[in-house]
């Protein structure tokens, strides 16, 4: 079962960061945060992922609390093709356990 | 490096028939991954083939199964085609247990 919480929907205007919120309050000490993204009718795309370190990638950045309780991915510019269902999950590298996609963010930018 | 690869990408097949669908993982990738998606129930996990044995399996009534071959491709099957098994099927690639998955464009079901 997917062990988090995402707001259902989310607007953001062109241009400004993209801020996406994300509760993991059972997270244990092995599991990852992993975030993906699906654009309609498309195979998801990996964005970026992190254990406790706040991590940055060409695409986004992820700022994951010291409790490591919560995460929030930032798109720093979201641009129209950032529309997508943006899913946060959280997964033991180490043990191999299956990615449990939950509900996600729809997120829609707009012009 | 190419991506995973599925075929075919779109398939109607009838109630009660079978389907096959096959997936390529990326390069090097030693496991693959299943998926279903539907509008109601979102992306469930089917199974997950490793060097050519099912490693991980979703909670799938047995009419869903599949395989991996040597060069690690994969392939799917689903009997006893019913109404309810119109969905998207993803498969997914990953190296090993560890790291991403890479998701393949998908093959689109339909069951009329």
């Amino acid at each position: 079962d997917a062990k988090t919480t995402q707001p259902p929907s989310m607007d953001c205007a062109e241009g400004r960061a993209a801020n996406l919120p994300c509760n993991h309050s059972t997270i244990s000490g092995n599991e990852y945060v992993y975030w993906y993204r699906q654009i309609h009718s498309q195979g998801p795309q990996y964005i970026i992922h992190g254990l406790k370190n706040n991590e940055t990638n060409e695409m986004a950045s992820l700022i994951i609390t010291e409790d490591r309780k919560s995460s929030t991915l930032i798109l720093p510019h979201a641009t129209l093709r950032d529309t997508a269902v943006y899913y946060c999950i959280v997964r033991d590298a180490n043990t191999g356990n299956q990615f449990y996609f939950g509900t996600g963010t729809s997120l829609t930018v707009i012009p | 490096k190419a991506g995973v690869t599925q075929t075919p990408r779109y398939l109607i097949k009838t109630r009660g028939q079978q389907v096959t669908l096959s997936c390529s993982p990326i390069s090097g990738h030693r496991s693959v991954s299943w998926y279903q998606q539907t509008p109601g129930q979102g992306l469930q996990f089917l199974f997950e083939y490793f060097s050519e044995t099912q490693r991980n399996k979703g909670n799938f009534p047995g009419r869903f199964s599949g395989r991996q071959f040597s060069n690690s491709r994969s392939e799917m099957n689903v009997s006893t085609l019913e109404l309810g098994d119109s969905a998207l099927y993803l498969c997914a690639s990953r190296w090993d247990r560890g790291g991403e998955q890479f998701f393949g464009p998908g093959t689109r079901l339909t069951v009329l």
